[in-house]
């Protein structure tokens, strides 16, 4: 089945730099999301991008999604303690059947 | 605002017993989706309902495994009966049609 699959698997960064995460995916999409999850909670949603936008930011979240090359990438800038977390994408699938498909994550921890 | 509730947070059981996990999704919302998530497999969809209608349950694993939805405000998930090969975190997410999901805190499985 389609499916999200995030690179690196892990990053450890220090407090104040940028964080890069890259989502790779298999056929077209509707959208893709990103979502991040905290120890021992649900996930959260962070931002979604449509297959016809290329870059969305919200606050000091920045998305680019590349449909040519079935790519999106998720920048969060001037990290803090709290953005350690595990941050996955999904993709809803052309069919848009309400059903999104989650990658295996990436875990990210900011260094004090 | 209350979001989506799962109960119990925790449960330890012996193989073979019975398990239901309970979830209340966010009011108005008319999509509800059960996930489990492992280490190994991550977050995998196991079935969803669109306004208490199950419409995809391929991602159940086996037989063993039911889930109901008798109304709007309401949703469980069955083992029965239950392995050790089950112990997982189990979500339940709930959304509006083309909306983001919204998550709850999951409920940790563990089958001794």
């Amino acid at each position: 089945s389609q499916q999200g699959e995030e690179d690196p698997q892990a990053l450890s960064i220090q407090e104040g730099e940028n964080a890069t995460m890259n989502c790779s995916y298999k056929t077209s999409i509707n959208n893709l999301q990103w979502y991040r999850q905290n120890s021992g909670r649900g996930l959260v949603h962070l931002i979604l991008i449509r297959s016809n936008e290329r870059e969305k930011h919200s606050g000091r979240l920045r998305v680019t999604l590349d449909t040519s090359k079935k790519s999106s990438s998720l920048l969060i800038t001037a990290s803090r303690a709290a953005d350690t977390a595990s941050y996955f994408c999904a993709t809803e699938t052309l069919n848009r059947d309400d059903k999104i498909i989650f990658g295996k994550g990436t875990r990210l921890h900011i260094l004090p | 605002d209350a979001g989506v509730i799962q109960s119990p947070r925790h449960e330890v059981t012996e193989m073979g017993q019975e398990v239901t996990l309970r979830c209340k999704p966010i009011s108005g919302h008319n999509s509800l989706f059960w996930y489990r998530q492992t280490m190994m497999r991550g977050l995998e969809l196991l079935i969803y309902f669109n306004n208490n209608v199950p419409i995809d349950d391929s991602g159940m694993p086996e037989d063993r495994f039911s889930a109901k939805m008798p109304n709007a405000s309401f949703s469980t998930l069955k083992i029965q009966p239950s392995e050790p090969r089950d112990s997982a975190v189990y979500f339940c997410a709930s959304a509006l049609r083309d909306q983001p999901q919204h998550f709850g805190d999951g409920t940790r499985l563990s089958i001794l």
